[in-house]
């Protein structure tokens, strides 16, 4: 496997579900994060972990529950979810976060329906 | 506050020269990105300005002026693998990125 992977590419779930996201990088990143992607909305930034410490977390609500176990490996879990999150939902690393800017590379995305 | 906005769509034919232009507002700048995202795809890395001027990369340019809080990605010779939406983003002071919305680049023969 290469770059930045993401399972499963396509998700539906009920409002009463719990399931969980997995993002994979094989490029040695110290980041990862998690976007949300709306039809012609801007990408918006759910959480970053830098180094496996979460830096950000932008008023995400709380049944969005992020995981870092290392820096390869990034979870996004799910539970009680509404029908307006469905959306794409990215995940992308980076060589660092804070103090310079570097390259995000992204995953495929998981296709989120919830019903 | 910050804001960055960018076309919702644009057309042009094979062949020809296009320019997505973006603006943005932020009180602290850390350099301009442009991705290409197919539909059903990952956005990729295209181009990233952080002084003045123009960079050119094969068929593909980016153009930034700061002072005027203005981007643009030119693309020449257009091919119909072009058509896809292409973001911009800024950083901000806090080295995130703010992202505009894409525009839907359509390339007709």
């Amino acid at each position: 496997e290469t770059g930045v992977t993401q399972t499963p590419r396509h998700l539906v779930m009920g409002m009463t579900n719990k399931k969980s996201l997995k993002c994979e990088q094989h490029l040695g990143h110290n980041a990862m994060y998690w976007y949300k992607q709306s039809a012609k909305k801007p990408l918006e930034l759910m959480f970053v972990y830098s180094l496996e410490e979460r830096v950000e977390n932008n008023s995400v609500p709380s049944r969005f529950s992020p995981e870092c176990p290392n820096s390869s490996h990034l979870f996004l879990h799910l539970h009680t979810l509404q029908p307006e999150d469905s959306a794409l939902y990215l995940c992308a690393s980076s060589a660092t976060s804070g103090e310079t800017y570097n390259e995000q590379f992204f995953g495929p995305g998981t296709r989120l329906t919830v019903l | 506050g910050q804001n960055i906005d960018q076309p919702t769509e644009m057309t042009a034919t094979e062949g020809a020269i296009v320019q997505i232009n973006c603006t943005y507002q932020t009180s602290g700048f850390n350099g301009l990105f442009w991705y290409q995202q197919h539909a059903g795809e990952a956005p990729t890395f295209l181009s990233y300005n952080v002084l003045d001027g123009l960079e050119e990369k094969g068929r593909f340019s980016s153009f930034l002026s700061r002072s005027k809080g203005y981007s643009y990605l030119l693309l020449k010779e257009l091919q119909m693998k072009d058509s896809a939406s292409y973001l911009c983003a800024f950083g901000d002071s806090n080295y995130q990125l703010i992202w505009g919305a894409g525009t839907k680049l359509i390339i007709k023969p």
